[in-house]
């Protein structure tokens, strides 16, 4: 168990850029989330994979989000355009869930974006 | 109505005494209740979980959970200042909802 590995820890980039992270998930878990977290705040949910499918994505999601998981295994989280209000802390995290189990999420050290 | 409530704090208490942080939920359909620690600028670290009414105990750290009140709780005992951290509950029907987590500072 390797624990969540996510890339960058850190990203600046000037607004209306595009910017891209990526997570790895625990290998034997199944369901991979990302959450949006900013000073003050609890984690907030963006989205959720279960293997390859991506089964929610939260209502506060714009279109200038995206989020793939192809063949089950790492994550990327893709902002188009950013906004200066997109500056958080962007937390994937990972569980084994389904047929009876519910595991708790392990987190990733996250990413933190800053958006100049 | 936010779903998961959790008093911001900050909570403060001596070293050695008991700490006790508190969240209520919304969803009468939650199963699964967690508790993380969260140190500044880092992500959340699980210390407990809890999926019947009671408590549940793990060293210092007791989880105690009451679905009729829709409350679930964390109790510290003995607490060290390396117990200062955000205290954050999150609560599963189906995805995971954090509350905004509650500031415990344990002074020596």
């Amino acid at each position: 168990d390797t624990g969540v590995s996510q890339d960058p820890r850190h990203k600046i980039t000037k607004r209306g850029q595009n910017v891209t992270f990526r997570c790895d998930p625990i290998s034997e878990h199944n369901r991979l989330y990302w959450y949006r977290q900013t000073l003050g705040q609890g984690p907030e949910f963006l989205t959720y994979f279960q293997n390859e499918a991506q089964l929610e994505k939260s209502r506060l999601l714009s279109d200038r989000f995206s989020a793939e998981r192809p063949k089950g295994s790492f994550s990327t989280l893709e902002i188009q355009r950013t906004e200066q209000g997109d500056s958080a802390m962007y937390l994937c995290a990972s569980s084994l869930d389904g047929q009876g189990l519910n595991s708790p999420l392990h987190f990733g050290n996250g990413t933190r974006l800053t958006v100049t | 109505q936010k779903e998961v409530e959790q008093n911001s704090g900050p909570l403060s208490v001596p070293e050695g005494a008991i700490a006790s942080l508190n969240c209520t939920y919304s969803d009468r359909g939650s199963q699964s209740f967690f508790w993380y620690r969260q140190y500044s600028g880092k992500s959340p670290e699980l210390i407990m979980f809890i999926y019947s009414n009671g408590d549940k105990e793990d060293g210092r750290f007791t989880a105690q959970l009451n679905k009729a009140s829709q409350y679930v709780s964390l109790l510290i005992r003995d607490s060290q200042p390396s117990d200062s951290a955000t205290y954050l509950c999150a609560v599963k029907p189906y995805i995971p909802t954090f509350g905004r987590g509650t500031s415990l500072i344990v002074h020596p």
